[in-house]
């Protein structure tokens, strides 16, 4: 099977700087992986998503980097704002195995004035 | 487009009596539907998937059961609440289980008193 997990419970940045939440998957067979944002009380948000075929991928304001070599899966908020403010998912399939997506049990993003 | 609707929003029950949380998705069909539990401070915990109508498939022994009665109607039911079972229920929605982004909806929070 496939665990996904994310290396810091809670990471704490300055507004304005950069965040980079980090996330480690097993299966080399993964093929597509994704990021959600939960604000708290809410439903997780989809934020972004990358193929095996790509080594990044950008969005507004938000880079997803993958490297299969190490499996590790990155999220980059670039001018970090206190809306970013949130816990962050990673997710990863198996590959065409019978699971479907794993989740990471998330990232808390904490933003300082 | 497609929407996700999940209703109560919050939900406190005795324990002991019956439990009913329903989940409709809009603008699709024949979507995968999902049933996730979030405990505080932990991942999304899968607990029901269905593929179809009257398809369940249960990833947990548990005191719950899942009913789809119609295409985009997921049901999560129990016959006798446990102060166990509380917590942040999530409805998911994705057009396959292993290729795209699952899209969940807005969260059910039920504390069993």
């Amino acid at each position: 099977g496939e665990s996904v997990g994310l290396h810091l419970p809670t990471l704490s940045v300055q507004e304005g700087d950069n965040s980079i939440i980090n996330c480690a998957y097993s299966n080399s067979a993964s093929d597509y992986f994704i990021w959600y944002k939960q604000e708290s009380g809410k439903g997780p948000q989809f934020i972004i998503d990358i193929r095996s075929n790509m080594d990044k991928r950008q969005g507004q304001r938000v880079t997803v980097l993958l490297n299969k070599t190490v499996k590790h899966l990155s999220l980059q908020i670039a001018a970090t704002q206190p809306g970013d403010s949130a816990v962050y998912f990673c997710a990863a399939n198996s590959g065409g195995g019978a699971d479907g997506l794993t989740f990471g049990k998330g990232t808390h993003l904490i933003i300082q004035p | 487009s497609q929407t996700i609707h999940q209703w109560p929003a919050t939900l406190v029950q005795p324990v002991g009596s019956p439990l009913s949380l329903e989940c409709t998705v809009e603008g699709t069909s024949n979507p995968n539907l999902y049933w996730y539990r979030q405990a505080a401070g932990r991942g999304l915990q899968l607990l029901f998937y269905s593929v179809g109508i009257g398809q369940i498939s249960s990833e947990v022994p548990q005191n719950l059961s899942a009913s789809r009665p119609q295409d985009r109607q997921f049901i999560l039911s129990s016959k006798k609440l446990l102060l166990s079972d509380s917590g942040f229920y999530l409805c998911a929605w994705s057009v396959d289980r292993w290729n795209y982004g699952y899209t969940f909806g807005s969260g059910t929070r039920l504390t069993v008193v």
